[in-house]
This record gives structure tokens, sequence and C-alpha cells, in this order.
């Protein structure tokens, strides 16, 4: 089964705090795998994908296939990375199935 | 990066009537769009992959002649949600690739249905 798992609804942080947004999949192939963001109000939009390995904000994400994860990191938060942050997984068909979405809130 | 505009943003209809909501790609060609539903401050569920001049791969679960999705030219899938019930009141959104090697997708702004 093809399924896309963040553990955490809500993650609450001070600025300037390290932040971890997790998230787990399940996959038989080889999987392609994505962070989209929601800012308040705004469409959701791409912030990075694993075959980039890019820092993209500050954030980045590491695809571990042993523990089939694929956990948002920044080091540092700041109040403007609030927003919603969805993982997502892309098969073969080229769906791409999103986990639950993590709502991150940094505090001043 | 590429704009995958929807029209309405926000429509109010009366149970038992009709609505279409379109979704359209301005600066590219998309042969396929999808139609994701969201809840408030939940995940997207995928409902339907639209297919130019083909029929559309609905999702298990999703009743296809309840949520009917036509895409008739390269730019403009349409979504009519038939014989609204207060409970298909949602957000629905869609999105498309611009290029079809690259996994990523781009997103119209959301459709908000609210069915009285």
């Amino acid at each position: 089964a093809q399924r896309v798992t963040q553990p955490e609804k809500l993650l609450s942080v001070f600025k300037g705090a390290p932040v971890e947004l997790k998230c787990n999949y399940s996959y038989s192939g080889s999987p392609e795998l994505f962070w989209y963001v929601q800012y308040s109000r705004q469409r959701l939009q791409l912030l990075l994908r694993h075959i980039s390995r890019e820092s993209i904000k500050g954030f980045t994400a590491d695809l571990n296939k042993g523990e089939t994860s694929f956990h948002l990191k920044k080091p540092f938060a700041q109040e403007e990375d609030s927003a919603m942050y969805y993982c997502a997984l892309s098969n073969q068909g080229g769906k791409l199935i999103f986990g639950q979405g993590t709502e991150l809130s940094v505090k001043p | 990066g590429a704009v995958v505009s929807q029209h309405p943003s926000r429509v109010i209809c009366k149970s038992g009537t009709s609505v279409k909501i379109e979704c359209r790609s301005l600066d590219f060609q998309a042969t396929t769009m999808f139609w994701y539903r969201q809840f408030p401050k939940q995940s997207l569920m995928l409902m339907a992959t639209s297919n130019e001049g083909s029929k559309a791969t609905y999702e298990q679960g999703v009743e296809k002649d309840k949520f009917l999705i036509n895409h008739a030219s390269l730019t403009l899938s349409t979504l009519t949600v038939t014989s609204a019930h207060p409970e298909d009141s949602s957000f629905y959104i869609c999105s498309a690739r611009s290029d079809p090697n690259t996994g990523e997708l781009f997103f119209g702004e959301g459709s908000r249905l609210t069915v009285l």
C-alpha cells in the first residue's frame, strides 16, 4: 500500500529553535518524495523534492530508505515559517499522495 | 512557475442543484490534471485524474456519477458536483504538471463549495 504518514498534527516552537517535521512513507517501488507548504490564505506550493537535494528557505530533507523517512528540518525557525506542511509521495502513475499535514507554529 | 487557476473561488448552492468548477492551466498545456478534496486543516484526498480527450480515472470510493469530470482541452478541466448535498461541502483543488517529466505539481487556488 502507498501511504504517507505525518505523525504530528501540530508543532509549536519558538523563533530560533530547531524544527523537525516528521514524515514516513510506505511504497513498494523507488519513491519520489516532496514537501509542499501552504501559507495562510495561499495555495499549496512546492517547498522541496528529494531528488534535488537542495535547501529552500533554510529547510532540508533527506530521504532515508532504511527508515522509510523523509523528515523536514530547519536549524533556526522563523515566524514566517508558520504554515501547513505536507509530505507527499509520487507514484509511478504520476499521482501525488499526501500525508495528513503538520501545522507549524513559530512563536516570537 | 506555471500557473493553474480555478473558478469560482467560492460558491454557495442549494441542496439538490449541480455546481461546476473550472480548472485552467494558464501558461502551459496539461494532458493530465488532478482533482483533490481538502477538509479544514486536513490532508488533500485525491479524487480523480482528469485525462484530456478520454475518461477520467476515479480513486476508490469516489462516485463518478456524483463528481463528473470533463477535460475537453489541453488547458481546461471541469468538475461538476451533481445533486449536491451538504456533505459535499468542501474545498476542491485542482493541479497539473507543466512538465510531465518532473514530479512537481502546480496547484490552483481552490474552490470552496458550500451546500445549504
